[in-house]
């Protein structure tokens, strides 16, 4: 079985454009999370989806959106970028989030905006 | 107070010894807890859940929960060079849909 996918695997911006990240989960899974990665804050949760809708949001201003299709697949989008969104994006896939949330992450999308 | 600690490390360790790794968290009603293991450069993996209290075992790898008091601990038996990565806790919080990772502990398994 395929894992999870990310696209693209870097991204070089700058401040004030805006970035999609898209994601594709392992066949079967429904929820998709996405976190932030930084040296500093270490993983930090952004959204979780299923069944394209947005179940959880974290502690992140509005600039960090996100959806999910029909087929599970996800985007995240960020828009206005600023030189500390550069970190390591994660998107990982779980068959139904919730309390069983065995989670897989994909490779990630490292974005370096300047 | 963060709402999943762990030590941050570096905890070395030589090689056939037991690692133990702790995580301390807030949520008092959490009830899904995993360990994830990340090597350098790559994204994390799982190793482990766990949502009973008491232990589980899998392998060299053992997971121990306590929810009376907020403590999550991986051990790991006959430790492997292999074994170097940062070792994350995530527990998943009351609402059920968000899943919060301590900082990780960084292991050292010295040959």
């Amino acid at each position: 079985k395929a894992g999870v996918t990310q696209t693209p695997r870097y991204l070089i911006k700058t401040r004030g454009q805006q970035v999609t990240l898209s994601c594709s989960p392992i066949s079967g899974h429904r929820s998709v999370s996405w976190y932030q990665q930084t040296p500093g804050q270490g993983l930090q949760f952004l959204f979780e989806y299923f069944s394209e809708t947005q179940r959880n949001k974290g502690n992140f201003p509005g600039r960090f959106s996100g959806r999910q299709f029909s087929n599970s697949r996800s985007e995240m989008n960020v828009s206005t970028l600023e030189l500390g969104d550069s970190a390591l994006y994660l998107c990982a896939s779980s068959v139904t989030g919730g309390s069983n949330n065995e989670q897989f992450f994909g490779p990630g999308t490292r974005l370096t905006v300047l | 107070q963060k709402e999943v600690e762990q030590n941050s490390g570096p905890l070395s360790v030589p090689e056939g010894a037991i690692a133990s790794l702790n995580c301390t968290y807030s949520d008092r009603g959490s009830q899904s807890f995993f360990w994830y293991r990340q090597y350098s450069g790559k994204s994390p993996e799982l190793i482990m859940s766990i949502y009973s209290n008491g232990d589980k075992e899998d392998g060299r790898f053992t997971a121990q929960l306590n929810k009376a008091s907020q403590y999550v601990s991986l051990l790991i038996r006959d430790s492997q060079p292999s074994d170097s990565a940062t070792y994350l806790c995530a527990v998943v919080d009351t609402g059920g849909f968000k899943t919060i990772f301590g900082a990780g502990t960084r292991l050292f398994v010295k040959a």
